[in-house]
């Protein structure tokens, strides 16, 4: 089945601290991939998108993304995390051409500690 | 330039009653999507619509329907609500197929 996934729930991390957010999906052919995060009470906002070419795609506010088709995995990381980025994050996928309807995995909840 | 907006920022209904969603895309913007996000089921796509035209629709019963303007704004509508409507309902724009989705702030709806 169709699916993406996002095996952490919850995750916390302490500012400064690096973090990596796992994204995975089932889908036959390469689809587009997104992250986005959400605040609390707002919508969506798009840190990085990949559709092809360079695997590791950086995103806004310090976000890098790494595409590997071997393993199917599409992982949010980021060096040194800031208070701010305290969030809700979604992997999200297009999967196919001519289409502009995402599939969201169930989202992990970022907790930034001081 | 403006944003994606949405009206109402909140609503209370009833159950069996319906309700009308109002989705105003960034200026230029063609393209016009929904989504239902709830704790349970999380993101959902809804449908999508491009020059009035209804090109994606997700996997929701007939109670949930949209339509797109001439200046692009868009309305979805919910008939019959169910307690299980109650969600935060989420509308994106973008120019163009492939292109970044720009999201508004949602409508929370109630259902009770």
């Amino acid at each position: 089945a169709q699916s993406v996934t996002q095996p952490d729930i919850h995750i916390t991390v302490s500012e400064g601290a690096s973090l990596e957010l796992r994204c995975n999906y089932s889908y036959g052919a390469t689809p587009y991939l997104f992250w986005y995060v959400q605040s609390p009470g707002q919508g969506l906002q798009l840190l990085l998108k990949y559709f092809s070419g360079d695997t590791l795609v950086q995103g806004i506010k310090g976000f890098e993304a790494e595409f590997k088709r071997s393993q199917s995995s599409f992982n949010l990381r980021k060096p040194s995390v800031h208070w701010s980025d305290a969030a809700e994050y979604f992997c999200a996928v297009v999967p196919q051409t001519g289409a502009n309807n995402l599939f969201f995995g169930t989202g992990t909840r970022l907790t930034v500690i001081p | 330039k403006a944003g994606v907006t949405q009206t109402p920022r909140y609503l209370i209904k009833t159950r069996g009653q319906q309700v009308t969603l109002s989705c105003s895309p960034i200026s230029g913007h063609r393209s016009v999507s929904w989504y239902q996000q709830t704790p349970g089921q999380g993101l959902q796509f809804l449908f999508e619509y491009f020059s009035e035209t209804q090109r994606n629709k997700g996997n929701f019963p007939g109670r949930f329907s949209g339509r797109q303007f001439s200046n692009s704004r868009s309305e979805m509508n919910v008939s019959t609500l169910e307690l299980g409507d109650s969600a935060l309902y989420l509308c994106a724009s973008s120019l163009d197929l492939n292109e970044k989705l720009f999201f508004g702030s949602g409508t929370q709806l109630s259902v009770l």
